[in-house]
């Protein structure tokens, strides 16, 4: 399976607790985004990276969620002191610059308890 | 952010009709993807288009992207059943990031 691939599938935790989604790109992409995902609305943009440089960051990541790519290959999102508004999917998505377009992993859905 | 108005929320359909749903944007945007998302799953990239006026096809599916470039239509003839889900469009002026209408739910009865 050369598509992009995201762990967990599923994520519980308790407020307050840390939790870190992986994402592995489709190998030949240099570009990665995250995105969240809330029931019955389409995914809002939260960050992108071009190779291992994180451009672009939405303001609806606060201070408590950090992402990185540290070889311009996999991605980390990390969630520090979860809420209960964190419980939503998590998307990843993987694209080469210049073919403009984008392919989504199966997502990770957090509920926090 | 951007405001993407996706049209309608929702329908019904019997098998084998056409489908036609649309997204309006208050800004220009460069690019047009649209996809489809099944319940717990990423969404699936169906068709992408890269120029105002251009139509593309994609099986039964057909795209166009509006000449305004603010909107894009998708159209999907002769439904079948595995045609359910729901339907997003997403745009972006700069590739940096992609701005996602809210969905058409597609029900398509037997």
């Amino acid at each position: 399976d050369t598509g992009v691939s995201q762990n967990p599938r599923h994520k519980i935790t308790k407020r307050g607790q840390n939790v870190t989604f992986r994402c592995d790109p489709i190998s030949e992409h240099n570009r990665l985004y995250w995105y969240r995902q809330t029931l019955g609305q389409g995914p809002e943009f939260l960050t992108y990276f071009q190779n291992e440089a994180q451009l672009e960051k939405s303001r609806l990541l606060s201070d408590r969620f950090s992402a990185e790519r540290p070889k311009g290959s996999f991605s980390t999102l990390e969630i520090q002191r979860t809420e209960q508004g964190d419980s939503a999917m998590y998307l990843c998505a993987s694209g080469q610059w210049g073919e403009e377009t984008q392919y989504f992993g199966p997502g990770t859905r957090l509920l926090v308890l | 952010g951007q405001q993407l108005n996706q049209s309608p929320q929702s329908m019904f359909i019997q098998e084998g009709e056409d489908v036609s749903m649309n997204c309006t944007s208050s800004s220009i945007f460069n690019t047009w993807l649209w996809y489809k998302q099944d319940p717990g799953e990423g969404p699936v990239l169906l068709i992408a288009l890269y120029k105002a006026g251009e139509l593309t096809s994609n099986g039964r599916l057909t795209a166009q992207f509006g000449i305004t470039r603010k909107d894009s239509f998708l159209n999907i003839s002769a439904s079948i059943p595995s045609d359910v889900g729901i339907y997003f469009c997403a745009g972006s002026y700069n590739f940096n990031k992609f701005y996602f209408g809210s969905g058409t739910k597609l029900n398509v009865k037997p």
